[in-house]
């Protein structure tokens, strides 16, 4: 069975520009959950999504957004990009509930913005 | 607020000579600890899941072992491919995120 895949694993952006990084889940996982990570702070989880729905979200600011479609596929998008953000963002999928299931990481986007 | 601490930050092994990493966590209502392997440039490769205290598992050169304060990674007779960041989470019953340590770098030498 494939992993969590997650396009593109890297990009470059400047200052005030936007991104969007997109994961696929592992087949049949419904749960999909995004994450930080930088060398200062570690791990730090920004939102989870089921159904389409946003059921928890982290401390960050609202530049941070995300999405997930109907075959639980998901988006998350950075506005006004700042240097702060460079880090390595990664997606994690589980099978229904993030509570009581494993949750599997994908390799993650590597997002340097200059 | 949920915390985790691991250490070392830093851990230098060669090869056969066995240790513990540490994992230290305050949190109310404690679902699971896990275990995470992360390679440079690679997502976390799962390990294992505690769930209460006095638990075990096993995995290969790897045990896990959880009390109520923290939990152990202990590396039997590591190998050089045993090198990697080891990254120990939380998980509270009524939350979906995962609260990470910064991980402990082990780093075993031939």
């Amino acid at each position: 069975k494939a992993g969590v895949t997650q396009t593109p694993r890297y990009l470059i952006k400047t200052r005030g520009q936007q991104v969007t990084l997109s994961c696929s889940p592992i087949s049949g996982h419904r749960s999909v959950s995004w994450y930080q990570q930088t060398p200062g702070q570690g791990l730090q989880f920004l939102f989870e999504y089921f159904s389409e729905t946003q059921r928890n979200k982290g401390n960050f600011p609202g530049r941070f957004s995300g999405r997930q479609f109907s075959n639980s596929r998901s988006e998350m998008n950075v506005s006004t990009l700042e240097l702060g953000d460079s880090a390595l963002y990664l997606c994690a999928s589980s099978l229904v509930e993030p509570s009581t299931d494993t949750q599997y990481f994908g390799p993650g986007t590597r997002l340097t913005v200059l | 607020e949920d915390q985790v601490t691991q250490s070392p930050e830093a851990l230098r092994l060669q090869e056969g000579e066995s240790s513990s990493l540490n994992c230290s966590y305050t949190v109310s209502g404690l679902r699971g600890l896990f275990w995470y392997r992360q390679d440079p440039g690679k997502g976390p490769e799962f390990l294992f899941t505690l769930y209460s205290a006095g638990e075990e598992k096993e995995k290969e050169r790897l045990k896990a072992t959880l009390t109520k304060k923290e939990s152990f990674l202990h590396i039997t007779a590591p190998k050089p491919e045993d090198s990697a960041t080891y990254l120990c989470a939380v998980q509270r019953g009524s939350n979906y995120k995962l609260t990470f340590g910064k991980g402990t770098l082990l780093t075993v030498n031939p």
